[in-house]
């Protein structure tokens, strides 16, 4: 079964640190990546995109995020985080006609 | 400028009430979705649409009901069937399915009491 998992619940960074969040998926074929980003109360928003080619990937905000094939992952990256980079970042893996499934979601908190 | 809109905003009905959440677009999406948001549970597929006059049951359909009589419109019903209705409720659209990348509404926080 399709399936995606984001194994930390929350994460803590202080502000200037460097960012990784993690992302594992479980599918057939090579699949469509995606991670977007919710801010509370908000609807969520694209942050980057993995349909094919190179395996970086550059997104909006700084974020880029790294496709490994043999490791099943898709995690996304910032050098240097910002106070109002704190969100809830989700991971989405789609494929084909199939509907797009969404990880549970890592919290993201930025320490002064 | 395009997007997706859902109203209201925050909604509050009483236990045994059905609730209609609106959900509009104007990309010229064939697609549209409708989430289910619970703390720590991330998002969960309610129904979906890859046409007019058509939609499919996602995960969680029990206590829900849909229509997609326009292209540009999902409506969400949350019938008095669903037993935990209080949730954020998101809609989204796409050019297709699968593969495309969603665009989100705003979403709708509903209250049931």
């Amino acid at each position: 079964a399709q399936s995606v998992t984001q194994p930390d619940i929350h994460i803590t960074v202080s502000e200037g640190a460097s960012l990784e969040l993690r992302c594992n998926y479980s599918y057939g074929a090579t699949p469509y990546l995606f991670w977007y980003v919710q801010s509370p109360g908000q609807g969520l928003q694209l942050l980057l995109k993995y349909f094919s080619g190179d395996t970086l990937v550059q997104g909006i905000k700084g974020f880029e995020a790294e496709f490994k094939r043999s490791q099943s992952s898709f995690n996304l990256r910032k050098p240097s985080v910002h106070w109002s980079d704190a969100a809830e970042y989700f991971c989405a893996v789609g494929e084909g006609n199939n509907d797009m499934r969404f990880g549970a979601g890592t919290r993201l908190t930025v320490k002064p | 400028d395009g997007g997706i809109t859902q109203s209201p905003k925050y909604l509050f009905r009483k236990e045994g009430q059905n609730v209609t959440l609106s959900c509009e677009q104007n990309l010229n999406h064939d697609a549209m979705y409708w989430y289910r948001q619970d703390p720590g549970q991330g998002l969960r597929l309610i129904y979906y649409s890859q046409i007019v006059n058509d939609f499919q049951k996602g995960d969680i359909a029990e206590g829900y009901s849909v229509s997609r009589e326009k292209k540009e419109s999902f409506p969400l019903t949350v019938t008095s069937a669903q037993k935990n209705p209080t949730a954020f409720y998101l809609c989204a659209s796409s050019i297709g399915t699968g593969g495309d990348e969603q665009y989100f509404g705003p979403g709708t926080r509903l209250t049931v009491t």
